[in-house]
């Protein structure tokens, strides 16, 4: 699976756009970009994925660049519930690579 | 939001007890996961299952067993328990066919020996 680079912290206001970056600039053609979120002690939320496209659910969008080698998640209207570890993975779906591997990933902190 | 649950969500043993983290999920998905994950750590895949009588080892070693009777149930079993088996143990589930192959993941169980 392609390496991924993402700032440490970011802050954010709330009711804001949060916007955070990811490059991914070795992803081959066949990997797909995940996001999810880990808030303090839960599991893992899955956010959004994408292949090529631009992505949007009810939680956020995604936006991967032409070239694929960078994508950055949008939470649109960021709530202090939004505060978390957001992790960018990018992993192909080849049979038998089941692991998932979330690097340290992007600390948000929303302000009030 | 995913339909993965785990039991215990907390758990404080001594050495030496057996142990079993229950893992269900109501979703029909036929892999399963565990992963270990230490404090502000990586996810480590420890055991994963394809489907019912399916289980295989992953990446981290690890002296727990797993088991998959049921389509929907994938407990992981420590048989004595040691001081450094204490981390966070987290189950996910995913779809077999679908291409992208989203893991979705449970709440965690905590786990400390003493």
């Amino acid at each position: 699976d392609a390496k991924t680079t993402q700032p440490t912290s970011m802050d954010c206001a709330e009711g804001r756009a949060a916007n955070l970056p990811c490059n991914h600039s070795t992803i081959s053609g066949n990997e797909y970009v995940y996001w999810y979120r880990q808030i303090h002690s839960q599991g893992p939320q899955y956010i959004i994925h994408g292949l090529k496209n631009n992505e949007t659910n009810e939680m956020a969008s995604l936006i991967i660049t032409e070239d694929r080698k960078s994508s950055t998640l949008i939470l649109p209207h960021a709530t202090l519930r939004d505060t978390a570890v957001y992790y960018c993975i990018v992993r192909s779906t080849n049979f038998g690579n089941e692991k998932l591997t979330f690097g340290t990933g992007t600390r948000l902190t929303i302000i009030p | 939001e995913a339909d993965i649950y785990q039991t215990p969500r907390y758990l404080v043993i001594g050495t030496g007890k057996k142990i079993t983290l229950e893992c269900s999920q109501t979703m029909g998905h036929d892999k399963m996961y565990w992963y270990q994950q230490d404090p502000g750590m990586e996810l480590h895949l420890i055991h994963y299952s394809y489907g019912v009588n399916s289980t295989e080892k992953g990446d981290l070693s690890s002296e727990s067993t797993v088991s998959r009777i049921r389509t929907e149930h994938f407990p992981l079993t420590l048989e004595s328990a040691r001081p450094s088996h204490t981390s966070q143990y987290l189950c996910a589930s995913s779809e077999v066919g679908g291409l992208e192959n989203i893991q979705y993941f449970g709440a965690g169980t905590r786990l400390s020996v003493l």
